[in-house]
Order: structure tokens, then C-alpha cells, then sequence
């Protein structure tokens, strides 16, 4: 079965600019997770979304949203993009959430900010 | 803020030789994982842990559950160039919210 999508995979943005990612979750997943990755700090937690609705939320500045369709597909998006922004941002889906249960991951999207 | 700490965060090792990486938490998980992740890829899982002691083998691999959940291992033997990775253990922890944190991470490179 097809794994988890992410688009695009590549991007390059410039300061003050917006952006929305887009994950597309394994089939019959319900549950999307995005992070962000960057050398400094890891792998952080941004949100989960279940079944349309936001679950789950970790400790980043209000810029950073996300929305989930029907179809379990999941966006997200920036605003008033920093430089500080850059970093690899990756898509986990899971059936139905953390608890115990298996994430599988997209390749992610590179983001660059300038 | 909950802190899962991973040790060492760089390993470089020859080939053929043992490794063991560690993953430390103050606060009691409910669940663990250790996922590998490749340059330019998602992690990949690799196990999970429920049982406190709980030891599971993946080939080459074992994984070793903390008996108060509170850590873990990973243990390889004979490691092979193809192990090179970013390793990354992953937790839900017992009380708060349901999403998975992240350990800081070892970056290991196999040398031939």
C-alpha cells in the first residue's frame, strides 16, 4: 500500500511570506502528526489531528497552523515565515493516534527561509 | 517540559564491532519506540516497547524496555555499514498528553 505523502519536497520562502505543507496519510489512517526538524533542536511536536479535529498541540507560536480534510489528508501552514522557520518538516499517520501504536513518516519537506 | 536525553550523540565505530545507545527519561512512558532515520528520509520504526523489562530482538538489534519504563537501549552487534543512521528513541509518556517526544538522537556511522 502507498506510504505517506508529503508535497512538496522541497521549498524556498522569503521572510514575512506564508506556506502550507500538505501530508497525505497511509489509507484508513485517521490520525496525522507534523514536526519539525532541525539540527538544533530535533525532532519537535507540532500538532495532531484526529478525525478533523486538532488533539493534540506542542509549544509552538500561534503562526503555525493545521487543518484536516475527510479524507484524512492534512495541511499546514506557516505565517510571517522567520528564518528561524527552516528546517525539515515531517508527517507521521497512524491509525488511530500515540498510544502504543505505530507512525509511519513521509520523506518530509525542506523548508529553506531567506 | 519532559526531557528524553539520548547518549552518546555521536558514535563512529569500524565495522564488525558492538554499540549500545541509551535513552533517558525522568517520567514514566506508557510506550517506547526507536526509529532510524536515513539522510533525506522520515524516520523509519524500528520496535516497540510496552512491558517494563520487555527485551526484543530485531536481528542484529535488541531493544531493552527499562524495568520503571523510564529508559531504554539499543543494543547492536556486529554493526554493518548499512546500520549508519540517525537514531531516535520516542516516547508517549504515562500522564499528559498522547503525542510522541522525541529523544535528542545518535548520529552513528559504521566505518568499512
Amino acid at each position: 500500500k502507498a506510504g505517506v505523502t508529503q508535497t512538496p519536497r522541497y521549498l524556498i520562502k522569503t521572510r514575512g511570506q506564508q506556506v502550507t505543507l500538505s501530508c497525505s496519510p497511509i489509507s484508513g489512517h485517521r490520525s496525522v502528526s507534523w514536526y519539525q526538524q532541525t539540527p538544533g533542536q530535533g525532532l519537535q511536536f507540532l500538532f495532531e489531528y484526529f478525525s478533523e479535529t486538532q488533539r493534540n498541540k506542542g509549544n509552538f507560536p500561534g503562526r503555525f497552523s493545521g487543518r484536516q480534510f475527510s479524507n484524512s489528508r492534512s495541511e499546514m501552514n506557516v505565517s510571517t515565515l522567520e528564518l528561524g522557520d527552516s528546517a525539515l518538516y515531517l508527517c507521521a499517520s497512524s491509525l488511530e493516534g500515540y498510544l502504543g501504536g505505530e507512525a509511519f513518516f513521509g520523506q518530509g519537506t525542506r523548508l529553506t527561509v531567506v | 517540559t519532559q526531557l528524553l536525553e539520548q547518549s552518546p550523540q555521536f558514535l563512529s565505530i569500524q565495522e564488525g564491532e558492538n554499540l549500545t545507545v541509551y535513552c533517558n527519561s525522568s517520567s514514566v512512558f506508557s510506550s517506547l519506540q526507536w526509529y532510524r532515520q536515513e539522510p533525506g528520509e522520515g524516520p523509519v520504526l524500528l520496535v516497540t516497547v510496552v512491558t517494563g523489562g520487555e527485551v526484543k530482538k530485531l536481528k542484529r538489534l535488541t531493544f531493552q524496555f527499562g524495568d520503571a519504563r523510564k529508559d531504554s537501549s539499543l543494543h547492536i552487534t556486529a554493526a554493518q555499514t548499512g546500520d549508519t543512521g540517525l537514531y531516535l528513541c520516542a516516547g508517549v509518556y504515562q500522564t499528559g498528553a498522547n503525542n510522541l517526544f522525541f529523544g535528542t538522537g545518535t548520529r552513528l556511522t559504521v566505518i568499512p
